[in-house]
């Protein structure tokens, strides 16, 4: 059975540019959640989702972020202009019942 | 607010010595706890969680914790530390309640020395 699958896995971009993360659940989970990660701010939730409708987005830092999932099977994390302070490891997670979080593999992102 | 402290970014123990990683946290209501583990460039994985019941909880590869509510404390132990331990370990919890939002620690770095 497959995991939570996030691509790309590592994305190298010019500052201003547009990026979009995307992540696939684990099927059959209702719930899925965004990260961030860095080594200043640690592990920070950006937004969940359940049954493909934002909960709570009030990790989401600024306007530059958005994030939408579109079916039970896809999600996107888009950003958009990136700056260098966006650089980040982005993890996604998926959950049948809200309370145990499946990691994906996360997607490692530079911002030039 | 809900917040968890992890006590020492980083620890080091010999191969076969006990591992302790320490977590407390701050909430009213004692909340859902977890464990989670980060080996290197990969994504976290569930060790263990609290949520009702036995405050022991065993959990993967050996490890367990316990739920202390007088201290406010859910630390990880495990009696034998193996090499392949070597690994970020990140203590979280989850208010009771509708929210399913994770507040994780920062996070503690294992190293197993030979």
């Amino acid at each position: 059975d497959a995991g939570v699958i996030q691509s790309p896995r590592h994305e190298v971009t010019e500052m201003g540019q547009e990026v979009t993360l995307r992540c696939k659940p684990i099927s059959g989970h209702d719930y899925l959640f965004w990260y961030r990660q860095t080594m200043m701010r640690g592990l920070e939730l950006l937004i969940y989702f359940n049954n493909n409708v934002p909960i709570d987005d009030s990790g989401m830092p600024e306007d530059r972020f958005s994030a939408k999932m579109p079916n039970a099977s896809f999600s996107t994390l888009k950003i958009q202009p990136s700056e260098p302070r966006d650089s980040a490891v982005y993890f996604c997670a998926s959950s049948p019942l809200g309370d145990t979080q499946y990691f994906g593999p996360g997607t490692r992102l530079t911002v030039l | 607010a809900q917040s968890v402290t992890q006590l020492g970014s980083h620890v080091s123990v010999s191969e076969g010595a006990l591992v302790l990683l320490r977590c407390n946290y701050s909430s009213s209501v004692p909340p859902y706890l977890f464990w989670y583990v980060q080996y290197p460039n990969q994504g976290l994985q569930l060790l263990l969680k609290y949520t009702t019941g036995a405050t022991l909880v065993k959990g993967i590869n050996g490890f367990e914790a316990e739920f202390k509510k007088s201290e406010t404390s859910f630390h990880l132990t495990k009696p034998s530390a193996h090499m392949s331990d070597a690994a970020e370990y990140f203590c979280a919890v989850r208010r009771r309640g509708a929210t399913n939002k994770l507040i994780f620690g920062t996070g503690t770095l294992l190293a197993v020395q030979p």
